[in-house]
């Protein structure tokens, strides 16, 4: 059973424009979501995270919104660049000292100059 | 990379040869986790450690035992291998029980003939 499902797959966008990173969750006991960055050949790194006690989180060129009713959230990157270029996951995990992540399947996103 | 490796970098082996994969740390963090990473699957979580010799099981463990009998290590070991576990491992450690943030090492690429 996926309790993270992301969309898209993979996503393809041009220099300076939004890109959009879609996540569903099915636990309602999740209290914590992040996002990871992954470069080929490179382990996830975390890029951002957001609790539920906010609708969104933003650091720089990149913003989390939460919809806690809805049981989704998402990562926008602003002007996107294509350094960008990246696999990116979203998890979700409950807290408390095991700190498990269960992670969506990633999405592979292109910025093209 | 919060001092995190692994060893092997990368490994090709036979089907039925047992394998041991090696995470290693040095700042002696409690939390560690081992994740398999597949196409269209994302990470997925075989086993995580909260302390020495404290170890429990993820949501992929079959066929998965760890060990850890030191706090900088956490072994994983594949006692007979077989091609379904071809992926890339990464190690994973958590900096402190109410923390949620996990970093992770360089991965570890497997492939088994």
């Amino acid at each position: 059973q996926q309790q993270v499902k992301q969309s898209p797959q993979s996503l393809i966008v041009q220099k300076g424009g939004i890109s959009i990173i879609n996540c569903a969750y099915e636990n309602t006991a999740f209290d914590y979501f992040p996002w990871y960055q992954q470069f080929p050949g490179k382990g996830p790194a975390l890029l951002i995270a957001i609790r539920p006690d906010v609708s969104e989180k933003k650091e720089g060129r990149f913003t989390i919104s939460f919809n806690k009713s809805a049981k989704q959230f998402s990562l926008h990157i602003m002007d996107s660049q294509p350094g960008d270029s990246a696999t990116y996951f979203c998890a979700a995990s409950r807290r408390g000292n095991t700190g498990k992540l269960i992670f969506g399947q990633g999405t592979t996103l292109q910025v093209k100059p | 990379d919060a001092g995190i490796t692994q060893s092997p970098r990368h490994k090709v082996t036979e089907t039925g040869t047992p394998v041991t994969l090696r995470c290693h740390q040095t700042e002696n963090h409690r939390y560690m986790y081992w994740y398999r990473q597949d196409p269209g699957h994302g990470l997925r979580l075989i086993h995580y450690s909260y302390g020495v010799k404290d170890t429990d099981k993820g949501e992929v463990s079959d066929g998965y035992s760890v060990s850890r009998s030191k706090t900088e290590d956490f072994l994983l070991t594949l006692e007979s291998a077989t091609s379904s576990q071809t992926s890339v491992y990464f190690c994973a450690i958590k900096l402190a029980r109410d923390t949620d943030t996990q970093y992770f090492g360089p991965g570890t690429r497997l492939t088994v003939l």
